[in-house]
């Protein structure tokens, strides 16, 4: 059973850096791509961008000049840093697997587990 | 940038009914890479359907989801206590992967 467990700082001063990590525990760390979803309260989450194994990386546009994501595959964890963060940026911050499910030709990538998520408000 | 529209917003419904919800698309999803998830308070999404029709692994057989191209329902036949929840639609197509807005399906 695959399972995320996520920690880093919850709350933070505007222009502060958010830092975020997460655990993966059970299942292959290598095979899939790793991202970091964010979820304002009341409204529907936002994809922030994802990362596989080897480090490559496709981020959000809207968020691309701020974020940065890395892996440490010896310890299957994977890291979320936001750069320059104002009040915009309070959310709910999930870690999450894509997963990879094959049908024939096609392979579809949903998101099939998440981390606890973890509160993260920006106030001065 | 594929930008998701659900309906409705809010749908009160009692035990038992039938709730369809709708999700479009700005533009065509190729392939069908449709996803729906379901969100309780406090709780992180879980995964009902992917490939716009094919249930997740564990998701009862009474949630169903069909559509293609830039449409697509998500259908729960008969509403069981434990569906009352929040539900999103996402593109999994092309990067940004998005997500609806949300349709909240509360008890009437």
């Amino acid at each position: 059973q695959v399972q995320l467990q996520q920690w880093g700082a919850g709350l933070l001063k505007p222009s502060e850096t958010l830092s975020l990590t997460c655990a993966v525990y059970g299942g292959s760390f290598s095979g899939y791509y790793w991202s970091w979803i964010r979820q304002p309260p009341g409204k529907g989450p936002e994809w922030i961008g994802k990362i596989n194994h080897s480090g490559s990386t496709d981020y959000n546009p809207s968020l691309k000049s701020r974020v940065t994501l890395s892996v440490d595959t010896s310890k299957n964890q994977f890291s979320l840093n936001l750069s320059s963060v104002t009040a915009a940026d309070t959310a709910v911050y999930y870690c999450a697997r894509v997963g990879l499910y094959c049908r024939g030709t096609d392979c579809y990538r949903p998101v099939d587990y998440w981390g606890q998520g973890t509160l993260v408000t920006v106030s001065s | 940038e594929i930008v998701l529209t659900q309906s409705p917003g809010t749908l009160s419904l009692s035990p038992g009914e039938r709730a369809t919800l709708s999700c479009r698309a700005s533009q065509t999803i190729r392939s069908s890479y449709l996803a729906w998830y379901q969100q309780k308070p406090g709780q992180a999404p879980r995964l009902l359907i992917y490939g716009a029709s094919i249930r997740a692994t564990g998701i009862p057989d009474r949630f169903s989801g069909s559509g293609s191209g830039t449409d697509f329902i998500l259908t729960i036949s008969r509403l069981e206590p434990e569906d009352f929840a929040v539900y999103y639609c996402q593109q999994c197509a092309s990067s940004p992967f998005t997500f609806g807005p949300g349709t909240k399906v509360d008890i009437k």
